[in-house]
């Protein structure tokens, strides 16, 4: 089945502690991206990429790094969390990132205390 | 750079009524245009989208949205929902990069 997979899916953790959310697309996508989604605010992006070894900033990227070292994984690290990054992250992935829908994963929902 | 607007955060609805979710882009060049929706609990799923041709374009669960080129605008309706379309509906945008308007939260009364 084509699908994007996020781990975990609730993670609770305390300020300051390095973590990392996995995301990985069956479907030989060369576009992912990270969002965090915040009651009124929307989506924001926070990188995304456009290919292997490909990344770029998105509005929202401090306190957030991301890799790209194989086309199917595209994890999210928090290297040094803090309250105000707790939020529900999406990762998502298409085709070709022009002309292609997103592919969203079921998300991760971060609580950082 | 892009923006994405929505004219409302939240929408009430009976059932039957007819519904119109609005969505104004800012962004100068070509776009491609999606509407997703979000059901509660549950990750963004695509509704419908527009590339180019036609500007009425079909989505699922009897969905549509018009593509307004002169008014940067790309409005979802529905001629008649129902209480499973309960949901938050996103606008987004391709021109450089996917953008996401804020969302409008659709409450449908039984």
């Amino acid at each position: 089945e084509a699908q994007v997979t996020q781990n975990p899916r609730y993670l609770i953790t305390v300020t300051g502690k390095k973590l990392t959310v996995t995301c990985s697309q069956n479907m030989n996508h060369e576009y992912m991206s990270w969002y965090r989604q915040d009651p009124g605010l929307g989506l924001r992006q926070i990188y995304y990429s456009m290919n292997v070894e490909v990344t770029d900033k998105g509005d929202v990227p401090e306190g957030y790094k991301v890799s790209r070292k194989e086309k199917r994984n595209f994890p999210l690290i928090l290297e040094s969390p803090s309250p105000n990054q707790t939020s529900l992250y999406f990762c998502a992935s298409s085709l070709r990132g022009v002309a292609s829908p997103l592919h969203f994963g079921n998300g991760t929902r971060l609580t950082v205390t | 750079a892009q923006s994405v607007s929505q004219h409302n955060h939240h929408v009430i609805l009976s059932e039957a009524a007819s519904l119109e979710l609005g969505c104004n882009y800012s962004y100068g060049g070509t776009v491609n245009l999606f509407w997703y929706v979000q059901y509660p609990g549950q990750h963004l799923q695509l509704l419908l989208k527009y590339f180019s041709g036609d500007p009425l374009v079909k989505g699922i669960k009897g969905f549509e949205a018009e593509f307004i080129k002169s008014k940067f605008s790309f409005n979802l309706r529905k001629p008649s929902v129902q209480w499973s379309d309960t949901a938050e509906y996103f606008c987004a945008v391709y021109g450089q990069n996917f953008v996401f308007g804020p969302g409008t939260r659709l409450s449908v009364l039984p």
